[in-house]
């Protein structure tokens, strides 16, 4: 049984078209996140939720926005994809805030 | 600007020998440290963590040691296995900044059989 799954794990679309990755976590974490890995495999947080609220917002396109429906999920919709936003997406969550994180296994994101 | 640094990219180990992965950090407020261990199209897994009231923290053959002056932390597996090839990230917190985990760019560590 998956503790962090996410979905599509591979997603291949073309500029300007708007798109989805889901997230859900069975753990009972307070705390879910999107990273995002580039090119260079630097793992960055895009986003934090914290029981539904928002708590990180990087500095992210506002082409990217999450959603929070319940704790256990964090979903990303990506608007007007652009060339660069392919890389590997990963969704993680955590007891509380500031304690070990338990990623999904990523989305690749190919944006042609 | 990258707070968490790891400048080997990658290390080649025999089996049985020691593997030391290494990861430098410049923000003295970080206080709390992970190693996460990446196969290929899987997600990071947690391995190990440290906090800064602590030096070394023990766990089977993995063993992490912290330098707080020198900002440094290492990552040691003795001995390695060839199931232990794979990438390992370092991550560090601190207080005050939404307590979000900053990442290394990973190093990728092959056990040579």
């Amino acid at each position: 049984d998956t503790a962090v799954s996410q979905t599509p794990k591979y997603l291949v679309t073309q500029m300007g078209n708007d798109k989805s990755i889901k997230c859900e976590q069975n753990l009972g974490h307070d705390t879910m996140y999107w990273y995002k890995q580039d090119s260079k495999k630097f793992l960055k947080i895009m986003f934090s939720y914290n029981n539904k609220e928002l708590i990180i917002n990087e500095t992210v396109p506002n082409r990217f926005s999450p959603k929070s429906p319940d704790k256990a999920h964090l979903n990303l919709h990506i608007n007007s994809l652009e060339l660069g936003d392919s890389a590997v997406y990963f969704c993680a969550s955590s007891q509380n805030r500031g304690e070990k994180l338990f990623f999904g296994s990523g989305t690749q994101l190919s944006v042609l | 600007d990258q707070q968490v640094k790891q400048n080997s990219p990658s290390l080649s180990v025999q089996e049985g020998r020691i593997s030391i992965l290494n990861c430098d950090y410049t923000n003295s407020m970080f206080d709390y440290f992970l190693w996460y261990k990446k196969y290929p199209a899987e997600g990071p897994t947690f391995l190990i963590s440290i906090s800064s009231i602590k030096d070394k923290n023990e766990d089977g053959r993995f063993t992490v040691f912290l330098n707080k002056s020198a900002k440094h932390l290492s990552l040691h597996i003795v001995p390695s296995q060839p199931g232990d090839s794979a990438v390992y990230f370092c991550a560090a917190s601190a207080p005050g900044t939404g307590n979000q985990f900053y990442f290394g760019t990973g190093t990728s560590l092959t056990v040579i059989p």
